[in-house]
């Protein structure tokens, strides 16, 4: 079954405020990556966590994870119209042959 | 230069065709991945190799056949193509230990495939 899903499906917002997306899984897992699409475009890698870890940073991007709960989220601050793609997290599972399990992404839309 | 490449870009076809989309990646990577978005930006995983070996093979039908003739190139090949075949086909690489998926993934730009 589909490992990650995320929450809320779109959102939109106004330039300079946060944006908070929200991933949720359902087995215990090695890593959870997020992934931005721009429309038309590939998906860039933006952060990935690991099990042991609960905070990361990268930019104005700081994701958690908390794996008793099996959630994850993705925080932007001070978000500009270029934050405007769809975000996806991806699951990689901790045991025998493993790919990333995308799920269904977060379209996010930030008005100037 | 780019890391992951990928044509054709677009892809229109009549049903019951053979196509092959190509992929290239420079980054010196191990693993590469062929991935399927729908229409509603579903992404699923087709295949996956490890040093040109077939690693992963997530239920596609066999008129689905991905070849690797080096560890840089990742093609795949659709025989007898369907309506339920249109779709945007992502190819990725990484550098993982083999069958894992424990670091980041490069994506290429990807191929809309359309069937008409």
């Amino acid at each position: 079954s589909q490992q990650g899903e995320e929450d809320p499906q779109a959102l939109s917002i106004q330039e300079g405020e946060n944006a908070t997306m929200n991933c949720s899984y359902k087995t215990s897992i090695n890593n959870l990556q997020w992934y931005r699409q721009n429309s038309g475009r590939g998906l860039v890698h933006l952060i990935l966590i690991r099990s042991n870890e609960r905070e990361k940073h990268s930019g104005r991007l700081r994701v958690t994870l908390d794996t008793s709960k099996k959630s994850s989220s993705l925080l932007i601050t001070a978000s500009r119209a270029a934050d405007t793609a769809s975000y996806f997290c991806a699951t990689a599972l901790n045991s025998g042959y493993s790919t990333l399990t995308f799920g269904k992404g977060t379209m996010l839309l930030v008005s100037p | 230069d780019t890391a992951v490449s990928q044509t054709p870009k677009y892809l229109v076809t009549q049903m019951g065709n053979d196509k092959s989309i190509k992929c290239e990646q420079n980054l010196g990577h191990d693993t590469m991945y062929w991935y399927k978005q729908d229409s509603k930006k579903f992404l699923k995983i087709m295949f996956s190799y490890n040093n040109k070996e077939l690693i992963i093979n997530e239920t596609v039908p066999n008129r689905f056949s991905p070849k690797s003739p080096d560890k840089a190139h990742l093609n795949l090949h659709i025989n007898s193509l369907e309506l339920g075949d249109s779709a945007v086909y992502f190819c990725a690489s990484s550098q993982n230990p083999s069958g894992t998926a424990y670091n980041e993934q490069f994506f290429g730009p990807g191929t809309r495939l359309t069937v008409l």
